[in-house]
């Protein structure tokens, strides 16, 4: 079965500007998550998504922000974008739950210009 | 916490050898723990998982040890491979109902032919 899929793969923004992201889950797959991965940070959680509720949120500003539609696609924005929103972000998918297998996209490297 | 990798240790090792790859985590609370690798341009793929309940688990080449008293985990790779070099990263959640991961800041296995 098809996997996680991420659009755009790669892009370039300026400061200011704003961007969104998609992420096309695993067919089955109702929860999706989002992670911001850096060299100096690693990996850190954005937010969560299920059943198009948000059920967790990390520890980001306000700019950051997502939205689940109702067949399980999601999308995120950033909105007056800085230099240190660069990175790769990461979508996670797994059918639903507490725990249970996480699948990663490829992700979206955002470079901030 | 926050998971810091400026300096990614790395791990280097022949081909055939056995790998040990170790994480500490600081939540006493976490109830899962999960071992994932990256590939240079892919997102991150699942290993081998563990609840707290156990203290071993096998998969295929691979074993995770977890020690609870000391908040520690470690991935086991027997007969290691080119194909594992990768970045390594240990994740966990704790059994509150949060679903986010918290995860380590990696290491650098290098396999050497």
């Amino acid at each position: 079965k098809a996997g996680v899929t991420q659009t755009p793969r790669y892009l370039i923004k300026t400061r200011g500007q704003q961007v969104t992201l998609s992420c096309s889950p695993i067919s089955g797959h109702r929860s999706v998550s989002w992670y911001q991965q850096t060299p100096g940070q690693g990996l850190q959680f954005l937010f969560e998504y299920f059943s198009e509720t948000q059920r967790n949120k990390g520890n980001f500003p306000g700019r950051f922000s997502g939205r689940q539609f109702s067949n399980s696609r999601s999308e995120m924005n950033v909105s007056t974008l800085e230099l240190g929103d660069s990175a790769l972000y990461l979508c996670a998918t797994r059918i639903g739950g507490r725990t249970g297998e996480l699948f990663f996209g490829e992700g979206s490297r955002l470079t901030v210009l | 916490g926050e998971s810091v990798g400026l300096h990614l240790p790395t791990l280097s090792v022949q081909e055939g050898d056995n790998s040990i790859i170790n994480c500490a985590y600081s939540n006493s609370a976490s109830d899962y723990f999960i071992w994932y690798k990256q590939e240079s341009g892919k997102g991150p793929q699942f290993i081998i998982d563990i609840r707290s309940n156990m203290d071993k688990r096998q998969g295929q080449r691979v074993t995770v040890l977890l020690n609870k008293t000391v908040k520690h985990l470690s991935l086991q790779i027997a007969a290691t491979q080119p194909g594992d070099s990768a970045v390594y990263f240990c994740a966990e959640t704790p059994d509150t109902g949060r679903r986010a991961l918290t995860f380590g800041s990696g290491t650098r296995l290098q396999v050497q032919p």
